[in-house]
This record gives structure tokens, sequence and C-alpha cells, in this order.
């Protein structure tokens, strides 16, 4: 039962270096998600999905694309890294509708921007 | 938009002992969920309790329970008979129930970190 992964657990970027964080689920939930954590702050939204095909951004979308080509997988993508852009990076995934008031988190990337 | 405001950013307390950690939040929403989540050092965001804003009894699981008050606005955490491993940081949250598209997003506090002393 893997539930939400992440891949890489940690990475180091140079600036302008651009990577994708791996994020698959194997539960056949609709909602995928991706947080950022950021030191004295709680987790705030990057970009959502609510079904293959379909995504939207979140509250803090600048410097970050995704795509949703499957249900299980929702990869995140840095385009070009800044320092700025340092920071722990969580993938959630949950049914919608009313099923979905449990939220499951992947473990976390910790990534950091040089 | 919702909010949600987490005031302690610290709170210490001894083993053994009961400690509340506070949470309020601002909402035009009739129907929601509230969480409460632990991130001990490894990171990892564990869900201690879930309330249903619809439920009028206020959720427990073991030690944890929360104590829901609607009107107000306030979603605060007791935990009972603390122990060493009870030390982390904890996050209120805040999803509304009908989750589609942008309301299907968790809205986070700042966190309270909890240390746990002998």
């Amino acid at each position: 039962n893997a539930g939400v992964t992440q891949t890489p657990k940690f990475q180091v970027l140079k600036t302008g270096q651009s990577m994708t964080l791996q994020c698959a689920q194997d539960m056949n939930h609709e909602y995928m998600s991706w947080y950022r954590q950021d030191p004295g702050m709680g987790l705030r939204l990057i970009h959502y999905s609510v079904g293959a095909g379909i995504t939207d951004q979140g509250e803090v979308p600048n410097g970050y694309n995704v795509s949703r080509s499957t249900t299980e997988d929702f990869p995140l993508r840095l385009l070009s890294a800044a320092p700025s852009q340092t920071s722990v990076y969580f993938c959630a995934s949950s049914y919608t509708g009313d099923s979905g008031n449990t939220i499951y988190f992947g473990e976390g990337s910790w990534l950091t921007v040089v | 938009a919702q909010t949600v405001t987490q005031s302690q950013p610290e709170m210490s307390v001894q083993e053994a002992e009961t400690v509340t950690l506070s949470c309020t939040y601002d909402t035009s929403e009739s129907d929601y969920y509230l969480f409460w989540y632990k991130q001990p050092p490894s990171r990892q965001m564990i869900l201690v309790i879930r309330q249903e804003a619809y439920k009028q009894q206020n959720a427990t699981e073991n030690r944890f329970s929360v104590n829901f008050q609607k009107a107000a606005k306030s979603f605060s955490l007791k935990i009972s008979d603390s122990q060493l491993g009870d030390a982390a940081m904890y996050f209120c949250a805040y999803r509304p129930r009908l989750n589609t598209g942008t309301a299907s997003k968790l809205t986070f506090g700042t966190g309270t970190r909890l240390q746990v002393t002998l």
C-alpha cells in the first residue's frame, strides 16, 4: 500500500536549472495537489488537479508547471529554478466530493536552489 | 477567502500534563472540515484529528480532542497526558465540504511548535 509517493526526497539545483518533482498515487484519487512549505509558514497551494487532463493554479503558481496525463501521476516542473524556490514540497491526493475529507500527503521533497 | 490563524508560535508542556493549542478561522461557508496535522522533524504530515462542521459533537481520538465553537469560528486542540513523542509542529487546516476546484484546497495556519519537557 504505497499511498502517495514523491521523488526525489532531496535535490540541490543551481539557479536557472530545470527539474521535475514526481508524484504518484495508487488510490485512484481524482484530486491531486502540490504545496510548498517555507519556514514560519503553513503549506501553500501551488497547483492542483481534479482529474486527468484538468489542472489549475493555486495560491503561488509562478515558476511552476504541472500536467495530469493519468489519474496516478501529477509531476511538478520547475522551469528555471530560483533561490526563492528553496522549500519543502508536498504532494497530496484525495477523492473529491463528500469522500474527500481524508487527504493523503507524500513524505515531502526537500529542494535547495543555490 | 478563507484564513486560518494560529496565534501561538510556540507552546511548552510538561510530560503527562494537558495542553491546548488555539486555532481560529474565517469563512463564509456553512459546511466545511477542520483538521489538525502534526509535523515531526521528519516533515511528514500526520493527520491528528478531523472535525466536520455539521457535527455538533467534538471529535476525539485517544488523547487528542477538539473544542469546536462554530459561531466563534474557533477550533482548539487539547492534548491530554502529553508524551515526549507529541513534540512537533502542529498545523490547523480548513477545507470546504463542497470540495471541487479551488474549494478543494486546504488552507493552513502558520503552525504552533509544541515542546514537551520532562
